[in-house]
């Protein structure tokens, strides 16, 4: 498809789990970014990588954290779901940064019960 | 910190009709704007961007102007049709990463 797939791609769960989506692409790209949206708040910034192992904080980081151990790989997990969380995420990746545009994963949905 | 604001959330027009969707930016080293366009369900695709040294590029039906000076930057599509409603999102260059706006609802009626 676009060269990045997100999985699951829905996902049920209960407060105070900690859940781990993932992020696969295949282009080869330096960067990566999760994102989560909700109605009336658009796209925010969770974390990003700019390679292997370096990765850095958005604009809504708190209650989450990420690792990148392969180029191919972004990984973001809930360390104990809240309901705050229930958001539709989204991965995207770039080739370099900030100015060019990015290739978006199909998302994620999430429900924190 | 660094900002996005865009107007409207929602915009309604008949097909055929022009539709202008207008954003500004708060960091002055921002220097490239993207747009995407989100149909209901489906991720986010980009449908044009500019750079900073550019003031206006077009893309058929869509074009985008910036200025800079006054941290403006606006998405114009004409001879809108139904297949243009969809959700659509600018975005902003904050160094390393894109700093997105709130984004508009377009709906083009028949």
């Amino acid at each position: 498809d676009a060269g990045i797939t997100q999985s699951p791609r829905h996902k049920v769960t209960e407060t105070g789990t900690p859940v781990t989506l993932r992020c696969h692409q295949t282009e080869n790209h330096r960067y990566m970014y999760w994102y989560r949206q909700d109605p009336g708040h658009g796209l925010r910034l969770i974390h990003y990588s700019y390679g292997v192992k370096d990765t850095d904080k958005g604009e809504v980081s708190d209650g989450y954290s990420v690792s990148r151990s392969k180029t191919e790989d972004f990984l973001l997990t809930l360390e104990s779901a809240t309901s705050s969380q229930t958001s539709v995420y989204f991965c995207a990746i770039s080739e370099s940064q900030g100015n060019y545009g990015y290739t978006f994963g199909s998302g994620t949905r999430l429900t924190v019960v | 910190g660094e900002n996005v604001e865009q107007h409207p959330s929602t915009l309604s027009v008949q097909e055929g009709d022009s539709a202008v969707i207008k954003c500004t930016y708060s960091d002055s080293a921002s220097n490239y704007f993207p747009w995407y366009k989100q149909e209901l369900g489906k991720r986010p695709q980009l449908i044009i961007d500019i750079r900073s040294n550019v003031g206006e590029k077009k893309d058929q039906r869509i074009a985008v102007t910036l200025n800079k000076t006054a941290k403006h930057f606006s998405l114009h599509i004409t001879e809108t049709q139904p297949e243009d409603s969809a959700v659509y999102f600018c975005a902003a260059s904050i160094w390393d990463k894109l700093i997105f706006g709130t984004g508009t609802r377009l709906q083009v009626f028949p």
